[in-house]
């Protein structure tokens, strides 16, 4: 069955930190890769998405993530996390045929201290 | 353009009393979800529909649960009777058909959180 692995549970950071989320999944299959923030008091919004071409992908606020294929990830980055970057963090995967069942990980909490 | 609608946002109900959710979603799109999210974890499919037909509720425990999509737009969610463990945010979702199918964004409504007690 596939599913969706978020390894980092709670993650604290200081202001201008660099920050790494880490995205696994097992499906055999081709699949589009998104990742979704919650910020405190407000509902899940797309931070980006991944559906095919360049595996570099950019999204709001200067986040990116890169699809890796090989490795079945699809991590997320951003060079310098402020403040209003505290959030969840949900990493979510549907194959492109088939079953469209949408998988989310359980989510990194970040924390970032100002 | 209006964004999901879901009421109400907060309930709190006692073990074994019914309760019922509203979602309204994005006008156009043909796919409606329902999740719920545990505190702590991510969102959990709970059925899937494609305008008014089910595509998926394998997770729905369907001794308690039910949903219906009528005209294929808005959609109730009822759980009856609750148990503790349905306390949860009750999240509806809408994402548009695509020629590739229901592989787009989703877009997700405020929620609706139940404390069963």
């Amino acid at each position: 069955a596939q599913s969706v692995s978020q390894h980092n549970h709670h993650v604290i950071l200081s202001e201008a930190a660099s920050l790494e989320l880490g995205c696994n999944y097992s499906y055999g299959g081709t699949v589009n890769l998104f990742w979704y923030v919650q910020y405190p008091g407000q509902h899940l919004q797309l931070l980006l998405k991944y559906f095919s071409g360049d595996p570099l992908v950019k999204g709001i606020k200067g986040f990116e993530a890169e699809f890796i294929k090989s490795k079945f990830s699809f991590n997320l980055r951003k060079p310098s996390v402020q403040w209003s970057d505290t959030a969840e963090y949900f990493c979510a995967v549907i194959p492109t045929s088939g079953t469209y069942k949408y998988i989310f990980g359980t989510g990194t909490r970040l924390k970032v201290l100002a | 353009e209006a964004g999901v609608a879901q009421s109400p946002r907060y309930k709190i109900i006692e073990k074994r009393q019914s309760v019922a959710f509203w979602c309204n979603p994005i006008s156009g799109h043909a796919t409606l979800y329902w999740y719920q999210q545990i505190l702590g974890q991510g969102p959990k499919l709970l059925i899937q529909f494609q305008n008014n037909g089910v595509v998926d509720d394998s997770q729905l425990p369907k001794d308690r649960f039910s949903a219906e999509r009528l005209k294929g737009v808005d959609s109730t969610l009822k759980i009856q009777p609750a148990k503790l463990e349905d306390s949860a945010v009750y999240l509806c979702a809408s994402s548009p058909w695509t020629s590739g199918g229901p592989t787009d964004t989703q877009y997700f409504g405020p929620g609706t959180r139940l404390t069963v007690l």
